[in-house]
């Protein structure tokens, strides 16, 4: 099983501000399905990137993917008030799919 | 409009058994890969299993023989039967679909609101 480790834990930036979060993996996810995820209290989480850099439906364009085998980032550009928020990574390459444990981006 | 409803939560003793639901709607289920992931409260995302639109069915490691995934095509419905519970499955169940019905689109595009089962005596 693939394990995903996210860093930081915590960032803490202000609005307008560029979050860079980081995703690694245990072993090369296969073809880079890598999947980044965010999620709001009380809310179900929303995919925000597939295939490592492919935007979802509607995933505004500061939000950028990258990385491929076992380093991946998620780029926040110009933060804005409602992307404070928990974001996880996921792993869908192998027979059994995993989560990272979450990057917490609060405000500063 | 793409849908998913999930249902069968509550209070259950250890060592119980629950099935949990999830109703689809606006979308065929045996077309995608359906997921459950649960959520234990102010923990992380955990995934927990996956039928594929081939019917093959995948869990995590940690949590293998005591849950199974299973479809109804014929009511749209996907199902998740927990056995043996335990305090440390208490948890929000969520099911999600996937973007389509290959690996290539196994990313969960779509989620449902969650249930929450508690295992407590």
């Amino acid at each position: 099983e693939i394990v995903l480790t996210q860093s930081p834990g915590t960032l803490s930036l202000s609005p307008g501000e560029r979050a860079t979060l980081s995703c690694r993996a245990s072993q090369s996810v296969t073809s880079n399905y890598l999947a980044w995820y965010q999620q709001k209290p009380g809310q179900a989480p929303r995919l925000l990137m597939y295939g490592a850099s492919s935007r979802a439906t509607g995933i505004p364009d500061r939000f950028s993917g990258s990385g491929s085998g076992t380093d991946f980032t998620l780029t926040i550009n110009r933060l804005e008030p409602e992307d404070f928020a928990v974001y996880y990574c996921q792993q869908y390459g192998s027979s059994s799919f995993t989560f990272g444990p979450g990057t917490t981006v609060d405000i500063k | 409009e793409v849908q998913l409803v999930e249902s069968g939560g509550g209070l259950v003793q250890p060592g119980g058994s629950l099935r949990l639901s999830c109703a689809a709607s606006g979308f065929t289920v045996s077309s995608n890969y359906i997921n459950w992931v649960r959520q234990a409260p102010g923990k992380g995302l955990e995934w927990v299993s996956v039928i594929n639109s081939a019917g093959s069915t995948y869990y995590a490691d940690a949590l293998k023989g005591r849950f199974t995934i299973s479809r109804d095509n014929s009511k749209n419905t996907l199902y998740l039967q927990i056995d043996s519970l335990r305090p440390e499955d208490t948890a929000v169940y969520y099911c999600a679909k996937s973007r389509g019905s290959s690996r290539l689109a196994a990313a969960l595009d779509c989620w449902g609101q969650g249930t929450l089962v508690t295992v407590s005596s």
